[in-house]
Order: structure tokens, then sequence, then C-alpha cells
């Protein structure tokens, strides 16, 4: 059973880089097919969708976003990860990981959420 | 981007009884290719992550209760849960993955028992 599991720090200060991991359990990250995906919920709100990382290497990100957000993939420790440049009060939010199955899937697997605050 | 709208945004449902959320898209998601709604539901609890309970607008994910069901067609769908339990209190999201890779969910419906 894939398991995901985000790390990071909690706390971050204005104008840094926030970097988080999302560490894959029960199964390679580089088998299936799959799309790795970051997910952030602001708090008290909905859900807002902030890239993938496709194990060819390509990635896409959010327009809203894409000036700020790289996600990359370090296969020997089974993991991939969200560097978010610039941050500021507004990034504050529950970062989760999550996989899809292809590009035209839903999101079946998810981390539990690693809370980031900005201040 | 699409744009998905849930009603109600809250709603309080007895015990047994059935709730039903609606989500309306601002365009068709379906693929003709596959005629598949490339619409998905999921169920979030306080504190934690978001669980996939219907993709395909209407296909259950593998063990998710039977009582959990979703229906619709072209912009206009619905959860319907039977049933309800005390456990089913949580706030439930649409998403669309039709318009890939910009995927974007509904606001969120919180259900509450009445």
């Amino acid at each position: 059973q894939v398991q995901l599991q985000e790390s990071g720090p909690g706390l971050v200060k204005p104008s840094q880089t926030l970097s988080l991991t999302c560490t894959v359990s029960g199964g390679s990250i580089n088998s299936g097919g799959y799309y790795w995906n970051w997910i952030r919920q602001h708090p008290g709100k909905g859900l807002e969708w902030i890239g993938y990382f496709y194990n060819t290497g390509s990635t896409y990100y959010n327009p809203s976003l894409r000036s700020r957000v790289t996600i990359s993939v370090d296969t020997s420790k089974n993991q991939f990860s969200l560097k978010l440049t610039s941050i500021t009060a507004a990034d504050t939010a529950v970062y989760y990981c999550a996989r899809a199955r292809t590009i035209t899937d839903a999101f079946d697997i998810w981390g539990q959420g690693t809370i980031v605050t900005v201040s | 981007d699409i744009v998905l709208t849930q009603s109600p945004e809250s709603l309080a449902v007895s015990l047994g009884e059935r709730a039903t959320i609606n989500c309306k898209s601002s365009q068709s998601v379906l693929y003709g290719s596959y005629n598949k709604h490339f619409l998905a539901w999921y169920q979030q609890k306080p504190g934690q992550a978001p669980k996939l309970l219907i993709y395909w607008a209407s296909t259950r994910e593998s063990g998710v209760p039977d009582r959990f069901s979703g229906s619709g067609s072209g912009t206009n769908f619905t959860l319907t849960i039977s049933n309800l339990q005390a456990e089913d209190v949580a706030v439930y999201y649409c998403q669309q993955y039709y318009h890939t890779p910009m995927y974007t969910f509904g606001q969120g419906t919180k259900l509450e028992i009445k």
C-alpha cells in the first residue's frame, strides 16, 4: 500500500524559500507512470493545485505560481520536493502531496499534510 | 480555467437520512473519446487530508461504502450520501480533471448532523 508523507519546516520567514519533501513508501516513485502532485489549502479555505512531476522528468505548474515554484524528484530517496520562492503570508497553508494514476485522473493517494506558517 | 460551483455551502441532515450535494461546472467535463466525465468527489474530515470517494463522476473508489454515490452529466453533478452516518460529517469537494493539468476544485460543502 503506497503511502505519502510530507516533511518540512512549519515556520518560514517572509521572502525566504519554502522547501517541502514528500516521501513515498510502499512503492517506487519511478514505477507505474504516476503523476506526483503538490496541493495546498489556505486556512479554512478550499484546495489549490500547485503542480506535478511526472517520471519522464516533465513538470507542470499552476500559472498563478509558476514563476515561484519548482517540483523535483530524488529517486534514490524515493522522494519528490516542492520549492516555493519569495514567500509571503499568503502562502500560509496546509501543503499536501498527492498521487494521480494518470494525467487525466483523480488524486487517489494523499499525504497527511504539513502546516506551513509564514511569519 | 474550469470553475466548479458547489451547492449548498453547508447542510444539516438527520442520521439515517439522505444528503445531496451539487457541483456545477462552468463547462462540460465529458471527454467524448472516453465517454466519461472527468469529475471526482472527495471527503475531508477535520484535521485530515481529502479522501477520494468517487471518480469518473460515478465510479466508487475501492473501499468506499456503497451509501456514497455519484451521478450527473455534462455540467451538473451530484454526490448522494444515503443512510447518513455520524462519521460522514465532513467537508465534501468536487474536482475536475478534464482541463488538465489545470486541476480545479469546488469551494466545498460542509455536511453536519441535524
